[in-house]
């Protein structure tokens, strides 16, 4: 069974930063790219960065670009997402998916990041 | 980036009887579209991949179709787990990978 599990959410001021890590299981990890999505409070879905099976790519939306990194340790079936400079508006629930042939076929059940003084 | 748009907002439907929902996109997305399904407090469900195809263990009562723009979800004799927030999501031209909006689908 494919599970996939966020944490490292938190209350995080202004300004700060936070390190968010997935950890996959139930499947063969390094075959895979990983992806981050997020939803703000009562809003849609959004995607937030993406990384190749290898780690050797990566993409980010524009909201996040040079301000969040997305990484990965295939040894611990693990993918991090480490957001700086972080506003109010990057409140939400981040997901951790795995992608398959570019859609996004498994989720976890998402962490709190809040942005606020 | 492509527009993905989604309606109805809000979609009243009376249990056993048929929802459906629409999305559109703002340019071809062939057919690399996804629909998922998210209820109160969980996490976003795979439903339909490649505009039509079932992902595992989703009843045949859910039938995605469409290919270019125009994408239906259709749920054929709504069950009471069916009530929840639907998004569409294009992978054909990426980054960035764009959802609609959402449609909530609520009971009559």
């Amino acid at each position: 069974e494919v599970q996939v599990v966020e944490s490292g959410g938190g209350l995080v001021q202004p300004g700060g930063s936070l390190r968010l890590s997935c950890v996959a299981s139930g499947f063969t990890f390094n075959d895979y790219a990983m992806r981050w999505v997020r939803q703000a409070p009562g809003k849609g879905l959004e995607w937030v960065s993406s990384i190749v099976d290898s780690g050797s790519d990566t993409y980010y939306a524009d909201s996040v670009k040079g301000r969040f990194t997305i990484s990965r340790d295939n040894s611990k079936n693990t993918v991090y997402l480490q957001m700086n400079s972080l506003r109010a508006e990057d409140t939400a629930i981040y997901y951790c998916a795995k992608a398959h042939n570019l859609y996004f076929e498994d989720w976890g059940q998402g962490t709190l990041v809040t942005v606020s003084s | 980036e492509i527009e993905m748009t989604q309606s109805p907002a809000t979609l009243s439907v009376s249990p056993g009887d048929r929802a459906t929902l629409s999305c559109r996109a703002s340019q071809s997305v062939r057919s690399n579209l996804a629909w998922y399904q998210q209820k109160p407090g969980q996490a976003p469900r795979l439903l339909i991949y490649g505009a039509s195809t079932r992902a595992t263990g989703i009843p045949a009562r859910f039938t995605g179709s469409g290919s270019g723009t125009e994408f239906t979800l259709t749920i054929s004799s709504l069950q009471s787990e069916d009530f929840a927030v639907y998004y569409c999501q294009q992978y054909n031209s990426w980054p960035p990978f764009t959802f609609g909006q959402g449609t909530k689908l609520e009971i009559k």
